[in-house]
């Protein structure tokens, strides 16, 4: 079945550091691929998506490229600040079963 | 403001005793679902429902039932819980287009001793 696999955390970094955060997925057929945010007492909120291969996703600075040949849809953003401190989950949706699949997370926590 | 709202946030409860959580959302949107968040495992589908008294499995629905009656509400029933169903459950919606994101609630934190 689908499913998605990201790095695991927890990841530490010094404010302006540049940040990658590796997703990697396998699906049949051509999902839809999302980055979610969590803030700590908070709902997971969207933070960028992209619906085909070789779409960029980007927001807030951070950016994902979907990569049908490699399977992949990494986060990367090139200078984190302290409030970028949460969890992050790659996640897909399938087209043919209406599923959301969703990777088990990764803490991000970064240092003044 | 485009919402989903969950309640309660926090609940304590017993095993065996019956609870409900309930979701709802304003956004007209056709697409629900229950999540379970557990440490090291991400999220988990329960079940979800594609429109109004549609509803499926998810990975675990197991100790779980739900209901759509009305497009806006899909409540998450817990007929006997058990400890093992302690989490932080969220409800999310979306369109039905399959390539638009979900909307989450906040959480319920759920404890069963």
């Amino acid at each position: 079945g689908d499913s998605v696999t990201q790095m695991e955390g927890p990841v530490t970094l010094s404010e302006e550091a540049f940040l990658t955060i590796n997703c990697t997925y396998t699906a049949t057929g051509y999902p839809s691929l999302f980055w979610y945010v969590q803030y700590p007492g908070e709902g997971l909120q969207l933070l960028l998506k992209a619906t085909k291969a070789d779409d960029k996703g980007s927001n807030k600075g951070f950016e994902a490229t979907y990569r049908k040949e490699t399977t992949s849809f990494h986060l990367e953003k090139g200078s984190v600040q302290v409030s970028d401190s949460a969890v992050y989950f790659c996640a897909l949706s399938d087209r043919g079963t209406y599923k959301y699949i969703f990777g088990t997370g990764t803490r991000l926590k970064v240092l003044a | 403001e485009a919402q989903v709202t969950q309640n309660p946030r926090y609940l304590i409860t017993v095993t065996g005793k019956k609870l409900t959580v309930t979701c709802s959302q304003n956004m007209n949107h056709e697409y629900m679902s229950w999540y379970r968040q557990d440490p090291g495992l991400g999220l988990r589908q329960i079940y979800y429902s594609m429109n109004v008294e549609v509803t499926d499995k998810g990975d675990v629905p197991e100790g779980y039932k739900v209901s759509r009656k009305e497009k806006r509400n899909f409540p998450l029933i817990l007929e006997s819980p058990s400890p093992n169903q302690t989490s932080l459950y969220f409800c999310a919606s979306s369109p039905n287009d399959r390539s638009s994101p979900l909307h989450f609630g906040n959480g319920t934190r759920l404890t069963v001793t």
